[in-house]
């Protein structure tokens, strides 16, 4: 079964305007990473955020984490046509990944 | 050049063909992964081998098997292939030393199972 459920699961949104992204999981975590898909390719790390953040930003990304409700999000400001792909969150339960379902992001030029 | 390579990229075969997917990786790291991906979910654990000595089911292990020939090197073998096995299969790696463990995917490997 999926630790991880991203809402929603498809977004389109035009360049320029925010994105937003969350992820929901069932059990305590180490740590919550966000990767990135292109379509029929392979994920790329964006971000990892600890258990014990609440907030991280990298370039134009900004990732919360509540770990009291089991929840993350993932923030992309002035979003890019080229942001156009799959958003997954992975929890790490145990010693291994586990990805949640996805978000499909499209960006309108 | 690729850091997680993955051989063949594309495959279709027929049911009851024995298949092998190959992983090499240069990151010099002790982790490997094999996934599946089907359309509209995410990634599922097949196999997973924390050094060359060490192999553990995932969480749709039956139909597949696994080998791990020397550090660099994961394979994924599918003993008599199903049509429901079609999927996008991915390999990975990452470092282990510790618990964040961001891990580094291959290019994919797209299999059609006729």
């Amino acid at each position: 079964s999926q630790q991880g459920e991203e809402d929603p699961q498809a977004l389109s949104i035009q360049e320029g305007e925010n994105a937003t992204m969350n992820c929901s999981y069932k059990t305590s975590i180490n740590n919550l990473q966000w990767y990135r898909q292109n379509s029929g390719r392979g994920l790329v790390h964006l971000i990892l955020i600890r258990s014990n953040e609440r907030e991280k930003h990298s370039g134009r990304l900004r990732v919360t984490l509540d770990t009291s409700k089991k929840s993350s999000s993932l923030l992309i400001t002035a979003s890019r046509a080229a942001d156009t792909a799959s958003y997954f969150c992975a929890t790490d339960p145990t010693d291994k990944l586990i990805f949640g379902t996805g978000t499909r992001l499209q960006v309108f030029p | 050049d690729a850091d997680v390579t993955q051989t063949p990229r594309n495959r279709i075969t027929k049911t009851g063909k024995r298949i092998m997917l190959e992983c090499s990786q240069t990151k010099g790291h002790d982790r490997m992964y094999w996934y599946r991906q089907d359309p509209g979910l995410g990634l599922r654990l097949i196999y997973y081998s924390f050094d060359v000595k060490d192999i553990n089911k995932g969480e749709i292990s039956d139909g597949y098997s696994v080998s791990r020939q020397a550090q660099a090197k994961f394979s994924l073998s599918l003993e008599s292939a199903i049509p429901n096995q079609t999927a996008l299969y991915f390999c990975a790696t990452s470092r282990g030393t510790d618990s964040y463990n961001e891990q580094f995917f291959g290019p994919g490997t797209r299999l059609t199972v006729l």
